[in-house]
Formats: structure tokens, sequence, C-alpha cells
């Protein structure tokens, strides 16, 4: 079946410790975005790919990085300089511009 | 900057009621206004509105755009238990040939039987 792969689902993590959450496609799109949600918040976007490799800081990107070496694959590392690491974290993705994004089912990380 | 602001933030009404919910917007160069509904995991694809004063229906849910007035809702008529989740608009903008999705705050919706 086509879709966005996150992982893990669950994670948690000692403050102070890089982590890198998975998103895979196997929908064939360009974009691929990672968004960050809280507790009654709507999602703020961390960083977002056009194409491989090539990506744009979102409104929320300082403490984060990511990389885009191949079109099906976005992985994001929450850096130990992100200071509120703990949120719901979504990858999602789309074909060409102006078409329907759709999600994967969200990372939840959590730093202890 | 880009803005995505909804209203209300939370809504409660009885089963039945008819709900509308409000999404206001300025975005770069825009193409599309998503409406999304999220429960408890990830967000699921409601609508997406590309043209002013055309409505889409799915159901009992509708929602429409006006461009103009930078502005759209979404209808939901005899509401029913099962439509109590946050539901969030997202507008799509283009800066620098890449897509852009902002999304609001979302309003968190709540029907009691």
């Amino acid at each position: 079946d086509g879709g966005i792969t996150q992982s893990p689902k669950y994670l948690f993590r000692k403050e102070g410790q890089n982590v890198t959450l998975s998103c895979e496609q196997n929908l064939n799109h360009d974009a691929m975005y990672w968004y960050r949600q809280d507790p009654g918040q709507g999602l703020r976007l961390i960083y977002y790919s056009q194409i491989v490799n090539d990506f744009q800081k979102g409104d929320i990107a300082e403490g984060y990085s990511v990389s885009r070496e191949k079109k099906e694959s976005f992985p994001l590392t929450v850096t130990s300089a992100q200071k509120n690491p703990t949120a719901f974290y979504l990858c999602a993705s789309s074909g060409q511009v102006g078409n329907t994004i759709y999600f994967g089912e969200g990372s939840w990380l959590t730093v202890v | 900057e880009d803005k995505v602001v909804q209203s209300p933030l939370s809504l409660v009404v009885h089963e039945g009621d008819t709900v509308t919910l409000n999404c206001s917007y300025e975005v770069t160069n825009f193409r599309s206004l998503l409406w999304y509904k999220q429960e408890k995991k990830a967000p699921t694809f409601l609508f997406m509105l590309t043209s002013s004063g055309i409505e889409k229906k799915s159901g009992r849910l509708s929602s429409i755009l006006d461009k103009k007035e930078l502005f759209s809702i979404l209808n939901i008529t005899a509401t029913q238990t099962g439509d109590s989740a946050v539901y969030l608009c997202a507008v799509c903008g283009i800066i620098q040939g890449a897509q852009k999705l902002v999304f609001g705050q979302g309003t968190r919706l709540t029907i009691n039987p």
C-alpha cells in the first residue's frame, strides 16, 4: 500500500541527546514536510523540501536539522539545542504543486 | 508573514446542531486552502479549495472559499458525536518555487449527546 511511514511512533530520550525521526514515503511525491504539534495547538512547520538535496527552513527550524538525500526519505534530527523538544511530530508529503498533502501517523517524542 | 487564524478555538454543541468553523488567512502566492480533521493522530483530509464561491460538499460537511476576503468556512450539519475532533485549516502558498503549507491553530469541536 502507498503511504507515509514514520518511525518510531513513541520515543523517549534524555535531555541533551540528539534523536532522529524517520519519514519514508512510497507515493513518488516530490515535496516533503516536517511539522511539530504541541498539546492543544495547531501544526507548526519545521522544515520542508521540494526536491532531493534541497530543503528550506520553516517557521521553527532552530534546534532541528534535516537531510533529503533520496526522494523517498526526509529524516528529522532533533538536536540538544532544541529547548522544548517534547511534542508530536508529523511528516507529510505532496505531489505536484497545489496537490493535497498527506500525513504520516506521527511520532511522539518525550524528552526527560 | 504567512498567517492562518481559526475561530472559534473551541466549540461545544449538542448532537444535531449545525456548526460553522472559520478560517482567515494571509499567505504569499496563494494556491489552495485545505481543511483537515484530526482525532487522535494524524490529520485526515477533508477538502481542498482553490476557487472562490464554489462550495465543496461531502455528506454533512461543506466548505466554501472567499479569495477576496481571504476567508473560508467549514459547515457541519446535523452533528454527531463522531464529529468531535480538532478541525485544522491550512493554506498552501508558493515561495521561490517551493510549496509551503501553513496551518491555523485548529478548532476543537465537541459534540455532546
